[in-house]
């Protein structure tokens, strides 16, 4: 399973865009990304999921440059409910296997 | 739709005495994950059942932990006897198959082994 790397923690202010990369650069061909995001005393929630390029939902967007070796999760205008741990996942079929995650703080 | 049901929400127990986990996935859903989160870390799989079978349980410490899926719906963990260090959330998750498919967590329970 390929190992993925982000930041440990990520302040913001409400409105601002954020960005978080994750890093993966022993990805294989059969791998998707995903990303959850995870409020305290809560489950993991699903984000969004991406194989290349460009993937954009009513939530974030997810852009993979073409070598897959990364991926950066995008949060368009944060607000203080944004305020969670987001986790970057890859794999295919077998288990989800999640990191430490980042987490993110907004501001007032 | 109804989401993963888990019970107990809390359980409080001392070392060396069993407990018992249950979980109710999305109906539908073959893939039935079990994971294990200390706090302040990120879930660590425990177990992963495809309908009733195991697809993976590497991770799971069957010395003392054991989980089923009767019947490829509902499933149990068990853990005994309990130690200290299993003080952490216990979460389920289902999904309709693999882990290309967005998977739905419980609220987990929360153990604490005194």
């Amino acid at each position: 399973l390929a190992k993925t790397t982000q930041p440990i923690s990520m302040d913001s202010y409400e409105g601002q865009e954020v960005n978080i990369t994750c890093s993966h650069n022993n990805i294989a061909t059969n791998d998707y990304i995903t990303w959850y995001q995870q409020f305290p005393s809560q489950g993991p929630r699903f984000i969004i999921q991406g194989y290349k390029t460009k993937v954009t939902n009513e939530v974030a967007s997810l852009f993979i440059p073409a070598d897959r070796k990364s991926s950066t999760l995008s949060l368009p205008r944060v607000s203080l409910s944004d305020t969670a741990v987001y986790y970057c996942l890859v794999g295919d079929r077998r288990a989800l296997t999640f990191g430490s995650g980042t987490r993110l703080q907004v501001q007032p | 739709e109804a989401g993963v049901a888990q019970s107990p929400r809390y359980k409080i127990i001392e070392k060396r005495q069993s407990v018992a986990f249950w979980c109710n996935p999305i109906s539908g859903h073959a893939t039935l994950y079990w994971y294990q989160q200390i706090l302040g870390q990120g879930p660590k799989l425990l177990i992963q059942f495809q309908n009733n079978g195991v697809v993976d349980d590497s991770q799971l410490p069957k010395d003392r932990f054991s989980a089923e899926r009767l019947k490829g719906v509902d499933s149990t963990l068990k853990i005994q006897p309990a130690k200290l260090e299993d003080s952490a959330v216990y979460l389920c998750a289902s999904s309709l198959e693999g882990t290309r498919a967005e998977a739905f967590f419980g609220q987990g329970t929360r153990l604490t082994v005194v």
